[in-house]
């Protein structure tokens, strides 16, 4: 049974740039979830995605974005990059109902900006 | 004030000894909390979770939650050095988002 896969899982980037991280779920998921970790912190939740909409946002800007697929992978796109937007990104997946809760994650994308 | 804090450590204990990891948490929405292993540059993987209050048992662990004073722990028996990563506490409710601490390292010394 695959769990969560990720990719890429690095990247490098100069700011301005833009990026696309991709997620395939744990196979019987149908939602996806973004985090991004910085260096010494907890997941810091971007947004939730189910039935192909954005359902939950956290406290970022515009300039990140996604998109949930008909086969429930999901993409991150970020715009605009700035230096702090390097981390770790990190898709979760879980069930529908209450169980969207308990989130299994994927290995993540490390993301440099320079 | 964080909705979920956590002493970042880091914590060293001898191997075999009884680990206690503990979290604090201020949202009273939250009904799911959450316990992950993160080994260093890996995506978090997840230990155990339990609804609301009350404890649960997975082979050397247990996680407790009281909702009467906002408390998570994690209690790891006969530690191995594999054991060693940092640990995340988290909680959600309704709104399914997780909220992390900040995590803690722990290291067991052979």
């Amino acid at each position: 049974d695959a769990g969560v896969t990720q990719s890429p899982t690095h990247l490098i980037k100069t700011r301005g740039q833009q990026v696309t991280l991709r997620c395939s779920p744990k196979s019987g998921h149908d939602t996806v979830s973004w985090y991004q970790q910085a260096l010494g912190q907890g997941p810091q939740f971007i947004f939730q995605y189910y039935e192909e909409e954005e359902r939950q946002r956290g406290n970022f800007p515009d300039r990140f974005s996604g998109h949930q697929f008909p086969n429930y992978s999901s993409e991150l796109n970020v715009n605009a990059l700035l230096l702090g937007d390097s981390a770790l990104y990190l898709c979760a997946s879980s069930l529908g109902g209450k169980a969207k809760n308990i989130q299994y994650f994927g290995a993540g994308t490390r993301l440099s900006v320079l | 004030q964080k909705e979920v804090e956590q002493d970042p450590g880091p914590l060293s204990v001898p191997e075999g000894a009884i680990v206690s990891l503990n979290c604090t948490y201020s949202n009273s929405a939250f009904q799911y909390f959450m316990w992950y292993r993160q080994y260093s540059r890996k995506g978090p993987e997840l230990l155990m979770y339990t609804y609301s209050s009350g404890n649960k048992e997975d082979g050397r662990f247990t996680a407790q939650v009281d909702k009467s004073s906002k408390y998570i722990s994690l209690f790891i028996r006969d530690s191995q050095p594999s054991d060693s990563a940092t640990y995340l506490c988290s909680g959600g409710g309704a709104t399914n988002k997780l909220i992390f601490g900040t995590g803690t390292l722990l290291a067991v010394q052979p």
